[in-house]
């Protein structure tokens, strides 16, 4: 079984700070998968990253894989409330599946 | 577009009782997966279906039956609801099980007492 460990799993921050939610595991995936959820929605994806080392940005998001495809992070500069949420990475073994990890519930106070 | 849909989104059982969670998608999407959330312990892969008539298990799928019939319907079977099912049920469907984006119903909160 593909085990993915995020970190921290709660966190609590001031608007206008920065933050670094991670994504590690064992095992390689083919391609790694960040969600937002937020509450009583289904997730939603932010960004699907498939070659190692590969950074993408979203606005203040930035994603990065590990160059050997086991790790992500997400990082978010200046945070606001509206990201607030449950970020969930999801990564894409090699049976297809999506092994989601546990997720990092964040809260930005105003 | 109504993207994925799930019915009901909220269901209180009696142990013992069945009952089927619907899911239908209109984006003519082969791939259909569900999941269920639970505090702590993200999300984990019942069953999932990768085109009509084909079906195949996930993590956890002791005590539910799924079937898959049309391209557009996935329903999730509780043979017999046990306290242990309480939980939110997320449908999910995609193009392709391989690196494309998976699109989430809005869920179904059971409450097996």
């Amino acid at each position: 079984t593909q085990l993915l460990e995020q970190s921290p799993q709660f966190l609590s921050i001031q608007e206008g700070e920065n933050l670094t939610v991670y994504c590690n595991s064992s095992s390689v995936f083919s391609s790694l998968q960040w969600y937002r959820q937020e509450p009583g929605e289904g997730p939603v994806l932010l960004v699907t990253v498939v070659t190692g080392g590969e950074v993408k940005k979203l606005k203040r998001l930035t994603f990065q894989f590990g160059d050997a495809r086991k790790d992500s992070s997400l990082h978010i500069t200046a945070a606001q409330p509206g990201d607030t949420g449950l970020y969930l990475c999801a990564g894409e073994g090699s049976n297809y599946k999506l092994t989601f990890g546990k997720g990092t519930l964040l809260t930005v106070n105003p | 577009n109504a993207g994925v849909t799930q019915t009901p989104k909220f269901q209180v059982l009696k142990t013992g009782q069945s009952m089927t969670l619907q899911c239908a998608q209109d984006m003519n999407h082969e791939y259909m997966s569900w999941y269920r959330q639970d505090p702590g312990m993200g999300l984990r892969l019942i069953h999932y279906s990768v085109g009509a008539g084909i079906t195949d298990q996930g993590e956890v799928p002791n005590g539910y039956n799924v079937s898959r019939s049309t391209t557009e319907d996935f329903p999730l079977r509780l043979l017999s609801a046990a306290p242990s099912q309480t939980s939110v049920y997320f449908c999910a469907s995609s193009y392709s099980p391989v690196g494309t984006e998976a699109f989430f119903g809005q869920g179904t909160r059971l409450t097996v007492v």
